[in-house]
Formats: structure tokens, C-alpha cells, sequence
């Protein structure tokens, strides 16, 4: 049972660009959202987070994007570099029965190429 | 260094051996996560800890997987008589208090095959 599902397995942008990555979940429950960054044989780093209160969240070049209506989120990397070149991890947290701490459910992952 | 280590960094072992991974996390972070990424897949969250106590343990596979936490600090992880599915990349965080909005700092993992 995928609970988040990143459904594009890789993305390839020129240098300069924008990259858009994508991200469903089916859990209700979930109210907080995060984006990770993964090279390889390296732990993943966190990006950038939003709340379910909020639709959108912006830092530096990186913004995400939230429609809780079709439970759907985005990361947006405008300009995209060829250091941005990685696997790109959506995750969600539910706060569960009032106790709210940061377990999270990963989707599969989105390897992002960006070409110089 | 400051960031979260993890021991060892590749561990290959015959099927039906015990294994131990080790988590040491970042200086006084209260909560650690173990998480495994098996191939192909995201990462799937196994056990939390807040101090000493794990709270949740709902990820756990199996009753050969168990983990403890000593002194607030590092984390063991000890898979007993291991099988091939264990096989897979496992991971620890580790974040300043268990508040959502405190970002999870992790660690490069422990590369687990079972011959």
C-alpha cells in the first residue's frame, strides 16, 4: 500500500530551466509535507517543507506547491543547475492522535538530471 | 563531525547471522528514526526514539528486529538471524526534538547484503 506516490521515476532539464516534480498521496491523515535531496551513498538532506494550512511555500529557487483537494504536492526548481542533478524524495507526516512527531512515509523517489 | 554517523558503512554477511548497525546522532537530538530503503523503493521508517524510549516500533518487520538507544545518544540496531529481504540500505535520523517542523538530519547509511 503506496500511501505516496512519486510516479515519474527520473526527469531530465536543460541548465536554466524549471524542473517540476510531482507527488500523490492517498492518506487524509497527512498534514505535513517535506522534500529531500539524495546523492548517491549519501544520506538524504531536507529542501523545504509546507504545512497543510498553507498551498504554497517558497525558498531561494526552490518552491513547493500543495492542492490538498486532489492530495497532490510539487517541488518547482527555477533556474535549475546541474548540481541540483539528484534523487528527489517526497514524504509525508500524519498527526497522529494528537501526538504529532516526525514519523514519515517516503514516496519512491525521482531522479532529476539536469543537463549543462 | 557534527553530522549524524553511521557504522559500518557496508556490511555483507551469510544469510542467518546476527547483524548490528550503529546510529550516532548529532549532539542533543532528542528524537532518532531508523528508516531502511530497500532497492528500487523509498525509504520505509522502521522505529522512533525520544530519549531511551521508543514510542513507536510499528515498522519493525519482524521479531528479529530489535533496537535500542542508550544514554539519549546512539542507537543500535540489531537484525538476528538475517534472511535476503533484509538486504538493503539502512538509514538513521536524528532531529533536535520530535516537533514536525524540526527538520530529520541523516545519516549516509549502512549498506546491508545477505549473501
Amino acid at each position: 500500500d503506496q500511501q505516496v506516490k512519486q510516479n515519474s521515476p527520473s526527469l531530465s532539464v536543460q541548465e536554466g530551466r524549471i524542473s517540476i516534480l510531482n507527488c500523490d498521496y492517498t492518506n487524509s491523515m497527512f498534514d505535513y509535507f517535506l522534500w529531500y535531496k539524495k546523492y548517491p551513498a549519501e544520506g538524504p538532506t531536507f529542501l523545504i517543507s509546507i504545512s497543510s494550512i498553507k498551498d504554497k511555500n517558497e525558498d531561494g529557487r526552490f518552491t513547493v506547491f500543495l492542492n490538498k483537494s486532489a492530495k497532490h504536492l510539487s517541488l518547482h526548481i527555477v533556474p535549475s543547475q546541474p548540481g541540483d542533478s539528484a534523487v528527489y524524495f517526497c514524504a509525508a507526516s500524519a498527526n497522529a492522535g494528537g501526538t504529532s512527531y516526525g514519523k514519515l512515509t517516503f514516496g519512491q523517489g525521482t531522479i532529476l538530471t539536469v543537463h549543462p | 563531525g557534527a553530522g549524524v554517523s553511521q557504522s559500518p558503512s557496508n556490511k555483507v554477511t551469510e544469510k542467518g547471522k546476527d547483524v548490528e548497525l550503529r546510529c550516532d546522532p548529532i549532539s542533543g537530538h532528542t528524537a532518532l528514526y531508523w528508516y531502511r530503503q530497500s532497492l528500487g523503493q523509498g525509504l520505509e521508517f522502521l522505529i522512533y526514539f525520544q530519549g531511551n524510549s521508543a514510542p513507536d516500533k510499528s515498522g519493525l518487520p519482524s521479531d528479529r528486529f530489535s533496537a535500542e538507544r542508550t544514554g539519549g545518544s546512539v542507537s543500535t540496531l540489531t537484525i538476528q538471524r538475517t534472511q535476503q529481504e533484509d538486504s538493503a540500505v539502512y538509514l538513521c535520523a536524528s532531529s533536535l526534538g520530535a516537533l514536525r517542523n524540526q527538520p530529520q538530519h541523516f545519516g549516509d547509511g549502512t549498506r546491508l547484503s545477505i549473501l
